[in-house]
C-alpha cells in the first residue's frame, strides 16, 4: 500500500514563502502529485513530478527526490487566496488511482 | 474547460435508505473514480472503473456500495443501505489514459448527510 506524511498545518504572512514537505512509502511509484482544496471545494490539480527535480508553475513549484522518497511543494509570494489545504498524492502501482496524504492546511495572514 | 459534474450537491437521507449519487465524467476520459472525504479528514479512494468494470476498490467499498455506467455519459455510485458513518462528501473524478492519466479531475462533490 501507500502511506504519505505531510505537516498538518502551516501559517504564514502575505508575500512569504511556504514549503510543504511530503515523504512517502509506496509499493510502486509512478510520480508525486499535489492538489489544492479550498474549504468545501473539489481538489484541484497543481503539479506533478514523475522524475527527480523541480517543476515550476508560476508562483508554485514542486520538487521530487525519488532516492529519498521525498518531495515538496513551494508556495511563493503568498496571497490570501492561497489559504487552503494542500495534499500530496501518489499513483497506485497497478492503476491510475491516487492515494492522498492527510493534507496540510495553509493559513495566510495579512 | 471541460469538467466533471455531480448531482445532487447535497442530499439528506435516513439511515437504511438507498442513495444514488450521479456523475458525468469528462467526455474523452476513460478512467472514473469515486472518492470520499469525511469532514476535516483526507480524501479517501473508494473505487476505480475502467472499460465498464471495477479495476480497483478499497476496503471501504464493501457490499453496500456499487457503481454503474448505465449509458455513455453517466457514472453512478449507489449505497444500498446507508449508515450514519457514510455521511461524507463524495467526489467523482475522471482521468484520461497515458501519462496524462496522472492528473485526476474532480467534480465539486455530493455532500451526503445520513440521519
Amino acid at each position: 500500500g501507500q502511506s504519505l506524511e505531510q505537516p498538518s498545518e502551516v501559517t504564514a504572512v502575505e508575500g512569504a514563502i511556504v514549503q510543504i514537505n511530503c515523504t512517502y512509502q509506496t509499493s510502486g511509484f509512478y510520480g508525486l502529485s499535489w492538489y489544492q482544496q479550498h474549504d468545501g471545494g473539489a481538489p484541484t490539480f497543481l503539479s506533478y513530478n514523475g522524475l527527480d527535480g523541480l517543476e515550476e508553475t508560476g508562483r508554485f513549484s514542486s520538487f521530487l527526490s525519488r532516492s529519498d522518497s521525498y518531495g515538496y511543494l513551494l508556495l511563493q509570494e503568498l496571497q490570501m487566496k492561497d489559504s487552503a489545504s494542500y495534499f500530496c498524492a501518489v499513483r497506485g502501482p497497478n492503476d491510475y488511482k491516487l492515494s492522498f496524504g492527510a493534507g496540510t492546511t495553509v493559513t495566510v495572514r495579512a | 474547460e471541460p469538467e466533471v459534474t455531480q448531482t445532487p450537491s447535497h442530499q439528506v437521507t435516513q439511515m437504511g435508505q438507498e442513495v444514488i449519487l450521479r456523475c458525468v465524467p469528462i467526455s474523452n476520459h476513460l478512467y472514473f473514480y469515486w472518492y470520499r472525504q469525511i469532514l476535516g479528514q483526507k480524501v479517501e479512494f473508494l473505487v476505480s472503473f475502467y472499460n465498464n468494470e471495477i479495476s480497483e476498490k478499497s476496503e471501504i467499498f464493501d457490499d453496500q456500495f456499487s457503481v454503474e455506467r448505465p449509458d455513455g455519459s453517466n457514472f453512478t455510485l449507489k449505497i444500498r443501505s446507508t449508515k450514519l458513518e457514510d455521511s461524507a462528501m463524495y467526489f467523482c473524478a475522471s482521468s484520461p489514459t497515458g501519462n496524462s492519466g496522472n492528473t485526476i479531475y474532480f467534480g465539486e462533490g455530493s455532500w451526503l448527510t445520513v440521519v
